[in-house]
């Protein structure tokens, strides 16, 4: 059983919809980061969470220690936005991030 | 705006050759990182670096692996005696202040073994 879930694996939304993907882990964790893949392959980082929540312009991430449970959300969703969205957990006294599958969203105009 | 680079972009090699992939971190950033994608399939950890020694390694990093800071920026994967199950994306990455801190890839290299 992998230590982090995601879900849904694939999900399609019209332009504008609010967009929710979730993230589940097993284990105990110091930090958890969503990243962002292009179709092209490039990763960036969009947050580093450890706590609590953070925004950046539409993008909004959530995390709750207790649940062992993460969601990224897209406000006023875009085709730009199209990508495959990665949550990636660092256990407890590891230096080394543990992947999700990832979600492939893709926006339709 | 500071970037990871990597070269090359495309590796095609013969199974049973050695490859070495390339990085340039940015700058001031103190901790390294390699990762895997075989196509298809979910981001892996390979390694990370952090003042001249290895730090953390997965289990995938045999001896086959090794890396190296030759030069102070750059940052290389060597991969001895390649096989085909090692064709896959492989992205470095770098991090100002370690793994619980925001790391920046590079664009990755696709190395293909035939």
């Amino acid at each position: 059983k992998n230590e982090v879930e995601q879900s849904p694996q694939n999900l399609t939304a019209q332009e504008e919809e609010f967009i929710t993907i979730n993230c589940s882990y097993s284990v105990g964790i110091s930090a958890l980061h969503w990243l962002q893949q292009h179709p092209g392959g490039g990763i960036v980082s969009l947050f580093m969470l450890s706590s609590g929540k953070k925004k950046h312009g539409r993008l909004i991430a959530t995390i709750n220690i207790q649940e062992k449970h993460s969601s990224l959300h897209i406000t006023a969703s875009h085709p730009r936005d199209s990508a495959v969205y990665i949550c990636a957990v660092l256990k407890f006294g590891n230096e080394k991030l543990t992947f999700g599958t990832g979600t492939r969203l893709t926006i339709i105009p | 705006e500071p970037e990871v680079t990597q070269t090359p972009s495309h590796q095609v090699t013969q199974m049973g050759q050695e490859v070495i992939l390339r990085c340039v971190p940015i700058s001031n950033h103190l901790y390294f990182y390699w990762y895997r994608q075989i196509l298809g399939q979910k981001v892996e950890f390979l390694v990370s670096f952090y003042n001249n020694e290895i730090s953390e390694k997965s289990e995938i990093f045999d001896d086959q692996f090794s890396v190296e800071r030759p030069d102070g920026s750059n940052f290389t994967l060597k991969i001895r005696s390649t096989k085909l199950e090692d064709s896959a994306m492989y992205f470095c990455a770098s991090s100002e202040r370690g793994v619980a801190y925001e790391q920046y890839f590079g664009p990755g290299t696709r190395l293909t073994v035939t």
